[in-house]
């Protein structure tokens, strides 16, 4: 089966830039989706069609890719950012999320 | 305003049957498919499958395939999710969310249903 693969987390200071990468077979051939779901929440999209930003999602979130590796971009990383990250993509008319990754604001 | 309203949270015992629903409001239900998203304690988000309200075209995850049904009913605006023999490895919340197509994104996500499958 398909598989997204991201680190489970990442540490950033307030006031720099994190990046979150999503790696997979062919990813480069897919859309890649992003999502921020925060402690008791439900996900929330940052990004869609891989570099697309949904009005009302802040532009310190973007999206690129390269090859087969996904990333999501924060700039400027506030203390409320602090969340889990998963990419999703599609695979055989099946919905993939990647395991996740926690970000760390400190 | 659009909205996914679940169901509220179930404790059942292992062997037992379930439904849980996922009404949409706002759009037209007909209009975007409807997915169930699992998360199991303290771990990330697993895709179930998926349903096409028009017609009920319905796709699950191998991994759940055989494990759950997933349905829906126009004339409620609602999606479900039912098991016919719960486990305790069940035990988990879970999502709808709704699907746009031409963008291929999970764009509302209701608010999540606790299931609890203990004896």
């Amino acid at each position: 089966s398909y598989e997204l693969t991201q680190a489970p987390s990442v540490s950033v200071s307030p006031g720099q830039s994190a990046s979150i990468t999503c790696s997979g077979d062919k990813l480069g051939d897919k859309y890649v989706s992003w999502y921020q779901q925060k402690p008791g929440q439900s996900p929330v999209v940052l990004i869609y069609q891989s570099t697309r930003r949904p009005s009302g999602i802040p532009q310190r979130f973007s999206g690129s890719k390269s090859g087969n590796t996904a990333t999501l971009t924060i700039s400027g990383t506030q203390a409320m950012d602090e969340a889990d990250y998963y990419c999703q993509a599609w695979d055989s008319n099946t919905a993939v999320f990647g395991g996740g990754t926690k970000l760390t604001v400190l | 305003e659009v909205q996914l309203v679940q169901s509220g949270a179930e404790v059942k015992k292992p062997g037992e049957s379930l439904r849980i629903s996922c009404k949409a409001s706002g759009y037209t239900f007909t209009r975007y498919w409807i997915a169930w998203v699992r998360q199991m304690p303290g771990k990330g988000l697993e895709w179930m499958g998926i349903i096409d309200p028009i017609d009920s075209d319905t796709r699950y995850s191998p991994s759940f395939q055989g494990q759950v049904i997933i349905s829906a009913d126009e004339s409620s605006n609602t999606a479900y999710l039912q098991w016919s023999g719960l486990r305790a490895s069940d035990t988990a919340m879970y999502y709808c969310a709704r699907h746009v197509y031409d963008t291929s994104n999970f764009d509302f996500w209701g608010q999540g249903t606790l299931v609890t499958v203990s004896s």
